[in-house]
């Protein structure tokens, strides 16, 4: 089963603009992770935040958490062609075990 | 440093037959979870192992799916017999602690298909 919604479910815009994904959520968690997915190179996990914390940055990625909304969002600023993947949130709560969403898809054009 | 390494990549069987993949997790990562993911779907939990003991194996389809991690380093799934909902990727990760907190490392996964 799975926790997080993602949204949209698919994402194409042109280089150089800025990418936004959404992820909601059921339960309680302890921490949501954001990971990316192509074929060159498999499943790789791109920032992890607490619930205890509200932003993130890492490079052109800011990830931010609503715990009162049960919903996180992931930016990618000035993207580019090889940020081309799926990108899938990932829930820690209780039951302490990864529990994944769908997944968006982002397309970027160059 | 060397990643997770899974075997093979690409896997076609008929149904009915036996199957079996391989893991070889990051070195000194005493964690290691076996997920399925479905085509346009997010990876899902099918066990997780600390060291050789499997700690969380309520998503395993126990009646044809079976796991091992012998010597608490590498792994094996398997799965007899197969059937055709089984086709899927069947990806292995590993982690350096024991709780699912932190950051897993993937592997490129094994592409089944059944025929």
């Amino acid at each position: 089963s799975q926790q997080g919604e993602e949204d949209p479910q698919a994402l194409s815009i042109q280089e150089g603009e800025n990418a936004t994904m959404n992820c909601s959520y059921k339960t309680s968690i302890n921490n949501l992770q954001w990971y990316r997915q192509n074929s060159g190179r498999g499943l790789v996990h791109l920032i992890l935040i607490r619930s205890n914390e509200r932003e993130k940055h890492s490079g052109r990625l800011r990830v931010t958490l609503d715990t009162s909304k049960k919903s996180s969002s992931l930016l990618i600023t000035a993207s580019r062609a090889a940020d081309t993947a799926s990108y899938f949130c990932a829930t820690v709560g209780a039951l302490d075990k990864l529990v994944f969403g769908a997944g968006t898809i982002l397309r970027v054009k160059s | 440093e060397a990643g997770v390494v899974q075997s093979p990549r690409y896997k076609i069987i008929e149904k009915k037959q036996p199957v079996a993949f391989w893991c070889n997790p990051i070195s000194g990562h005493n964690t290691l979870y076996w997920y399925l993911q479905n085509l346009g779907q997010g990876p899902e939990l099918l066990i997780r192992y600390e060291n050789e003991e499997a700690v969380d194996d309520s998503q395993l389809p126990k009646d044809r799916f079976s796991a091992e991690r012998l010597k608490g380093v590498d792994s094996t799934l398997k799965i007899q017999p197969a059937e055709l909902g089984d086709s899927a990727v069947y990806l292995c990760a590993s982690s350096p602690r024991g709780l699912s907190y932190n950051e897993q490392f993937f592997g490129p996964g094994t592409r089944l298909t059944v025929l």
